[in-house]
């Protein structure tokens, strides 16, 4: 079974900013079966990034996703307010892990 | 389009079974390729992979939960059900069915079905 940590805990940056998020796997993804999420308050999940780097259907072209083997990085080059939220890493196959999440918030 | 609608008790007794459905509109559950899965998440914390259905009929799980998990299909009202046995306190959470076409990442999720257990 992969675990997967992610770091940041919590990133606090303003609007404007650039955020870098990382995603650390227990051992290489094959297949680069990694995925991102963004979980706001009171809703439920929204897949942005799979693949490791190919946006999901409605995701701005602000958020990129990379890396490969067991590193992956989220980001967002330019904070909007509405991105201010927390954050998954997943790896999916015949088997699901999700990261601990890394909370993005207002500094 | 499709979407995902949970349903079920939303307050179980410790050791009995926890059972949640979820209704598929806008597609077949019997479409090819694809996974239909529950996801939870404990109240403030973050999320747990239960297990999925894929579209074939083979399951897969969580092997913390795999001893006490069912996840099984109803092509007749094109839903999918989780069952949860012997429960306890840590398994009250919010429940969510979630959908992907192809290959494990979930890019439809229901809204969530919040489940206390409490006697």
């Amino acid at each position: 079974e992969i675990v997967l940590t992610q770091s940041p805990g919590t990133l606090s940056l303003s609007p404007g900013e650039r955020a870098t998020l990382s995603c650390r796997a227990s051992q290489s993804i094959t297949n680069r079966y990694l995925a991102w999420y963004q979980q706001k308050p009171g809703q439920a999940p929204r897949l942005l990034i799979h693949g490791a780097s190919s946006r999901a259907t409605g995701t701005p072209d602000r958020f990129s996703g990379s890396g490969s083997g067991a590193d992956f990085t989220l980001t967002i080059s330019r904070l909007e307010p509405e991105d201010f939220a927390v954050y998954y890493c997943q790896h999916y196959g015949s088997l699901i892990t999700f990261g601990p999440g890394t909370k993005v918030d207002i500094k | 389009q499709l979407q995902l609608q949970e349903s079920g008790p939303g307050l179980v007794k410790p050791s009995e079974t926890l059972s949640l459905s979820c209704t598929v509109s806008g597609d077949s559950i019997s479409t090819s390729n694809y996974y239909w899965g529950w996801i939870r998440q404990p109240p403030g914390k973050g999320l747990d992979w239960i297990g999925y259905i894929f579209y074939s009929g083979s399951t897969y799980y969580n092997p913390s939960l795999k001893s006490r998990v069912t996840i099984s299909a109803d092509t007749s009202k094109n839903q999918f059900s989780l069952k949860l046995a012997s429960v306890t306190a840590a398994d009250t959470a919010l429940y969510y069915c979630a959908g992907s076409w192809g290959d494990g990442a979930f890019d439809i999720w229901g809204r969530g079905a919040l489940v206390t257990v409490s006697s």
